[in-house]
This record gives structure tokens, C-alpha cells and sequence, in this order.
């Protein structure tokens, strides 16, 4: 069974520009959750989309989106990029239906530099 | 809001040896899952074990296992018989889930950088 998949791997992009990152999660998880890591501010939670609904929310601003498709592959966008977002940015996958299926399955993330 | 706090930003231990990485937590919530996350240098983050919150039974996953105080909210890790490829940084992780049962994102500590030495 495939791992969960994140695109690309690497992206350097400058200040004011945009960005979509891609995740496509293991067959059969319907949940996607994404993570911004930092060395100053660690591990944060983004979102979470679960059957193409945006389930859960952290707490970053509105440049930050996302939306998942029918297949449960997720996107996610930042908008007006600005120095700090460099980051790696993480994606994990889960069944998701109901509290029981919590063990999250982490993609080997996405290294986004913003010059 | 909950937060993680892993007070050991480095350890380092010979191979072989047992080790325990700390962690503690705050939350009001009574319903939740804890997590013990490994991260090597190739960066994938890979579940080491999990506990949930109803059970008083610590969690055992071969060498690895977990001390869950739920009174004082601590849920330490302790490795034995570590091995060279134990070397990673290891992140606790907090999951509470909402009254219908829907899970919160993770909430992760700022990781303890464990260093096996041979």
C-alpha cells in the first residue's frame, strides 16, 4: 500500500508570490490534516478536511487555505508569501470516521524557502 | 488549549542502555489520545506508540513504552535496549476529541533530540 505523498518536494519562491502544495493520502483514509514545522515554533496544526469538509482549524491566518477533492487528495494553499512561511510543511492522513481511527500517517513533507 | 511541554531538548545515551524522555500536558478536556512521534533525519514523522486517555493501562510496543500518569499528566517514553537506529528527534503529542467524537488536530511538543551512541 502506497505511503501518503506529498508534492513537490522542495520549492523556493519569493515574498508576494503564492503557493500550492499537494498531498495524496493513503487508499481509503478520508481524513488529511496538515502541519507547518519550524526550528522556532515547531510542530502547528494548519487544518484538517475529512470526506472534502474543512473539520478542524488552527490558528493561522486567512493566507493559509486548503480544500480536499473528491479522491481525498488535499491542497493547500498560502497566498502573499512572506519570509517567516519558510517551513516544512506536513501532511498526514487517517481514516478519520470517528475517534477510534486516529493513528495519523505522515508524507515526508514539503521544504517551501520563501526568499 | 492544550499544550505539550518536553523539558529535555537533547539526550544522548550508549546502545543498549534504557532511556525515558519526559512529558507533560494541560488540558481541561477528559477525552483524548497521546502520542510518541519518532522523526529521523529523513524527516517522516512515524508513530512510536499510542495511549488513550480512558485506558489505565500503559501502552507496550515491543521495546517501547509509556508511563501514563493521568492525575498529573505526564506520559513519558521509555526505550530499552536502544538501538543506533533509535536516533531521532521524538515528539509527545496531545488529540482531544470533541463531544461527537470528532478528533482535534495534534498538538506536539518541541521534541526531544535523542542521540543513541555506539
Amino acid at each position: 500500500k502506497a505511503g501518503v505523498t506529498q508534492t513537490p518536494r522542495y520549492l523556493i519562491k519569493t515574498r508576494g508570490q503564492q503557493v500550492t502544495l499537494s498531498c495524496s493520502p493513503i487508499s481509503g483514509h478520508r481524513s488529511v490534516s496538515w502541519y507547518q514545522q519550524t526550528p522556532g515554533q515547531g510542530l502547528q496544526f494548519l487544518f484538517e478536511y475529512f470526506s472534502e469538509t474543512q473539520r478542524n482549524k488552527g490558528n493561522f491566518p486567512g493566507r493559509f487555505s486548503g480544500r480536499q477533492f473528491s479522491n481525498s487528495r488535499s491542497e493547500m494553499n498560502v497566498s502573499t508569501l512572506e519570509l517567516g512561511d519558510s517551513a516544512l510543511y506536513l501532511c498526514a492522513s487517517s481514516l478519520g470516521q470517528n475517534e477510534m481511527n486516529t493513528e495519523a500517517f505522515f508524507g515526508q513533507g514539503t521544504r517551501l524557502t520563501v526568499v | 488549549a492544550q499544550t505539550v511541554t518536553q523539558s529535555q531538548p537533547e539526550m544522548s545515551v550508549q546502545e543498549a542502555e534504557t532511556v525515558t524522555l519526559s512529558c507533560t500536558y494541560d488540558t481541561s478536556e477528559n477525552n483524548y489520545y497521546l502520542f510518541w512521534y519518532k522523526q529521523p533525519p529523513s524527516r517522516q514523522m512515524i508513530l512510536v506508540i499510542r495511549q488513550e486517555a480512558y485506558k489505565q493501562q500503559n501502552a507496550t510496543e515491543n521495546r517501547f513504552s509509556v508511563n501514563f500518569q493521568k492525575a498529573a499528566k505526564s506520559f513519558s517514553l521509555k526505550i530499552s535496549d536502544s538501538q543506533l537506529g533509535d536516533t531521532a528527534m521524538y515528539f509527545c503529542a496531545f488529540m482531544g476529541v470533541d463531544s461527537g467524537g470528532g478528533a482535534d488536530g495534534l498538538t506536539f511538543g518541541k521534541g526531544t533530540h535523542l542521540i543513541i551512541q555506539p
